[in-house]
């Protein structure tokens, strides 16, 4: 059973801080790996989507890295604002079109 | 990009009442729709999955007689609570994706806050 982790489960940050929330999974045979950003009380924001051939995608300030052997991925924030605070959750699709999430890293980015 | 919407966003209803939401995909076909379940401050928990035209798939500990999905066109999947308790509080979510858009994105609706008081 595929079981994913996030490290930190809490961050705060100073505004302007570049910071790397992490995620790692159990079993390496995955699809894909997508980070998606949640605000209190709002639905999923799709972030970056890696493919399993991929080792990272970029948009804007953030850089998203896929290590499938060793079953970790990171999501780096460049130059933190405090717009970017909200709930970070990775997910990690395994088969069909499933998805195994973490539980998520709670981000405060302070002005 | 693709877009879900859910109605309705947030829903007051009193204890043994049922309650139905619907997940809508406004600009693709969704030939699978998932429903989730999130309590405060955890992640989300995977409920059914179901395909256009045939009976959704609940994970374990999930009953079906309680949570009653239908997704009766490519487009609009529902979620009824039945005799809904205040346990049953929580955010609900659905996703919907196409398999024959070949990357089996999720594409994740705003969600439903359901209180049952």
């Amino acid at each position: 059973k595929q079981e994913v982790t996030q490290i930190p489960a809490a961050l705060s940050v100073p505004e302007g801080e570049n910071l790397v929330l992490n995620c790692s999974f159990t079993d390496s045979a995955i699809y894909n790996l997508q980070w998606f950003r949640q605000d209190p009380g709002k639905g999923l924001t799709s972030l970056l989507l890696i493919q399993s051939s991929q080792r990272e995608q970029t948009s804007g300030r953030l850089n998203a890295s896929l290590d499938k052997s060793s079953g970790r991925s990171t999501l780096y924030i460049a130059a933190s604002q405090p717009g970017d605070s909200a709930t970070y959750l990775c997910a990690v699709r395994a088969s069909g079109s499933r998805l195994t999430f973490g539980e998520g890293t709670q981000l405060t980015v302070n002005p | 990009g693709a877009v879900v919407s859910q109605h309705p966003s947030w829903v007051i209803c009193k204890s043994g009442t049922s309650v139905k939401i619907e997940c809508r995909s406004l600009d693709f076909q969704a030939t699978t729709m998932f429903w989730y379940r999130q309590f405060p401050k955890q992640s989300l928990m995977l409920m059914a999955t179901s395909n256009e035209g045939s009976k959704a798939t609940y994970e374990q500990g999930v009953e079906k007689d309680k949570f009653l999905i239908n997704h009766a066109s490519l487009t609009l999947s529902t979620l009824t609570v039945t005799s809904a308790h205040p346990e049953d509080s929580s955010f609900y979510i659905c996703s919907a994706s196409n398999r024959d858009r070949g990357s089996y994105e999720q594409f994740f609706g705003p969600g439903t806050r359901l209180t049952v008081l």
